[in-house]
């Protein structure tokens, strides 16, 4: 069975930082992409940042690019994302999420529960 | 990257059919055959119902249905019961560099 399992939300200042944390398990995690998905209070889904299985290649939305570092350990099956200069609009639930495929973003089949991180002054 | 364009509501009685849209544009939607269709309870995480435009994942009701013409794919939800009730997105990849999301639609069982 495969689970997610995310970390590290909470409650940041407004020019802060934040490191999430994801626990994978129930499949061979190097051989699919992860991607991070994140959805704000009251509002719909948006894709953050993307991974391939091995972690050489990222992706990033422009939303989030030179401010978001997304990486992976493979030989601990754990997904990360670092999150730098945070904004109000920042704030949302943060979910983790396995690909069908391994070198690209292309198709979310599973999602972990979500880790919530707000952004206040 | 511009979110895809869902209906903000749909509604049905039980037993009836319904049908959410999707439209992207050719750099998207027209592009790939890869349009994933998401079930969002309140408070829950999402939950895969159609993947590759036409795919359903084991354990996912033969109810729903996906199909794209063009720019616009399309889930039908057939027989529809209370569970059913929920807010459904749209999701393509784009460009072999990044996946967008549709704003997302509410599905009211009347």
């Amino acid at each position: 069975e495969v689970q997610l399992l995310e970390s590290g939300g909470g409650l940041v200042q407004t020019g802060g930082s934040l490191r999430l944390s994801c626990a994978a398990s129930g499949f061979n995690f190097d051989r699919y992409a992860m991607s991070w998905v994140r959805q704000a209070p009251g509002k719909g889904l948006e894709w953050v940042s993307a991974i391939s299985g091995s972690g050489g290649t990222t992706y990033y939305a422009d939303a989030v690019k030179g401010r978001c570092t997304i990486s992976r350990d493979n030989s601990q099956n754990t997904l990360y994302l670092q999150m730098n200069s945070l904004r109000a609009d920042d704030t949302a639930v943060y979910y983790c999420a396995k690909d069908k495929w391994e070198l690209l973003p292309k198709s979310i089949d599973y999602w972990g529960q979500g880790t919530l991180v707000t952004v206040s002054s | 990257q511009s979110a895809l364009t869902q209906p903000a509501s749909v509604s049905g009685s039980p037993g009836q059919s319904i049908t959410i849209s999707c439209t992207g544009t050719s750099s998207d939607v027209g592009s790939y055959n890869l349009v994933s269709w998401y079930q969002q309870h309140p408070d829950k995480a999402p939950k895969l119902m159609i993947y590759e435009v036409t795919k359903r994942p084991s354990g996912v009701s033969n109810r729903f249905s996906g199909s794209k013409s063009g720019n616009t794919a399309s889930l039908t939800i057939s027989g529809l019961q209370a569970e059913d009730e929920a807010h459904y997105y749209c999701c393509s990849h784009v460009n072999k560099s990044s996946l967008v999301f549709g704003g997302g639609t509410k599905l009211t069982v009347l």
